[in-house]
Parts: C-alpha cells; sequence; structure tokens
C-alpha cells in the first residue's frame, strides 16, 4: 500500500516570494506521483506528474517538482508566486501495477498575500 | 476531445433523505472511474471504483453505494443520508492500460446534510 505525507497544511507567503510545498510518500513498490490544484470549489487540475525519465518535471505556469527515490520525496517548488497560485494543492501517488488508484495527501493550502 | 460532467454543483438534503449524484463521461470508452469525498481539512478519501460496467469495488464501509449502469455513466447514491455525509463529492475518470495514470476530475458536488 501507498502512503503520502504533506508536510504542512498552509503555507502563507508574499507574492513574488519563492515556495516550496512538501511531500513525502511510501510505498513497497515503484510509484508514479503527481501534483494536483484545486481553486476554491472546484474539482482538483492535474499540475505535473512523474511517471518515468527525468527527475525534475515542470508544469506550464512555472511550478516544478523533482523526484527523490533516496528521500522519498516530490516536492513542490515555484521561484516567484503570483496572487493567482493561491489555491490548495494535493500531492498524489500510485503503485506500480495497482490498477492506478491514486492515493492523495491531505493538501496544503497555498495563500498568496500581496 | 474528452469531457466529464458532474451534477448537481450543490445540493442540501435533510438528515434521512436519499441520494442521487450522476457522473458522466464523454470522448471515451472503458473509463476508470472514481468517487472521492472531501471533507473540510481532510484530504481526500477514495469512496469507490469501476473499472467497467457493473464492477463496483468499494474503498471503506459506509453509509453510500455506487452503481454503473453503462459505460461511461457513474452514480453515487444514498437510501438514508446522514449529518456526516456531508462534504464535496468529486468524480474522476483514468485511462486504462498505459494511460491509466493520472485522472480527470469533474467539477464536484458540494453536499450539505441539515
Amino acid at each position: 500500500a501507498q502512503s503520502v505525507t504533506q508536510l504542512d497544511s498552509q503555507v502563507p507567503v508574499f507574492e513574488e516570494a519563492p515556495v516550496e510545498l512538501r511531500c513525502n510518500y511510501s510505498s513497497s513498490v515503484s510509484v508514479y506521483l503527481f501534483w494536483y490544484v484545486q481553486y476554491p470549489n472546484q474539482g482538483l487540475q492535474l499540475l505535473l506528474k512523474y511517471l518515468s525519465g527525468s527527475t525534475l518535471v515542470e508544469s506550464i505556469n512555472g511550478f516544478e517538482a523533482e523526484f527523490n527515490k533516496s528521500q522519498t520525496s516530490f516536492h513542490l517548488r515555484k521561484p516567484s508566486v503570483h496572487i493567482s497560485d493561491t489555491a490548495e494543492y494535493f500531492c498524489a501517488v500510485s503503485g506500480l501495477n495497482q490498477g492506478g488508484k491514486l492515493i492523495f495527501g491531505q493538501g496544503t493550502e497555498l495563500s498568496v498575500k500581496p | 476531445s474528452q469531457t466529464i460532467h458532474q451534477w448537481p454543483a450543490t445540493l442540501v438534503q435533510p438528515v434521512g433523505s436519499p441520494l442521487s449524484l450522476e457522473c458522466t463521461v464523454e470522448g471515451t470508452s472503458n473509463p476508470n472511474l472514481y468517487w472521492y469525498r472531501q471533507a473540510a481539512g481532510r484530504g481526500l478519501q477514495l469512496l469507490f471504483y469501476s473499472v467497467g460496467i457493473g464492477q463496483i469495488s468499494s474503498e471503506v464501509p459506509q453509509n453510500l453505494s455506487a452503481s454503473r449502469p453503462q459505460d461511461r455513466q457513474f452514480i453515487l447514491s444514498s437510501k438514508k443520508l446522514l449529518l456526516s455525509d456531508s462534504g464535496f463529492y468529486l468524480c474522476a475518470w483514468s485511462g486504462t492500460g498505459v494511460h491509466v495514470y493520472g485522472y480527470t476530475f469533474g467539477s464536484g458536488t458540494r453536499l450539505t446534510v441539515v
């Protein structure tokens, strides 16, 4: 079985500051990793994913995450945040050959202040 | 392109009343379908998933049930709602085979049981 821990429930930052949202996972099998973003009263949108290949993956809006197998982490980073990045962010893991089921972390609420 | 529809967007129901939430997917065939519940501050909990018509797997025992009467239709039901059934319900689909990884979510249903 897999599990995901998002270490921060809330992260307040000022606009244009860098941010890191932390995610650690545990699994007895190889994993695929995802970050989703949820704006208020909306469904979740895929932000980026790691399936194989380069351990550094990027999204179209400036976020990036790095898969670190030795530390079982998949932290999300952005060098300069905007007000519009205010949302809840979910890390998720899926185990190889586990039917594609995603296990989600508890979420991190990112609040960007002017 | 594939789309997922979920309705209603909001619902207020009295305790003891029945529930039916519907989710449909367009533009794909034989998707994997999922129902998640999101309670405030508690992340996403997988309730049910389905890999085909009439095939439902329940992840947690509860007051809810799910059905898949057609390939691209997934229904979440309850005979008698409890206060604890309140939450934000999300439907999602994923592909199969090599495309099973990563979900697309519907816009969600906010259920308040009063």
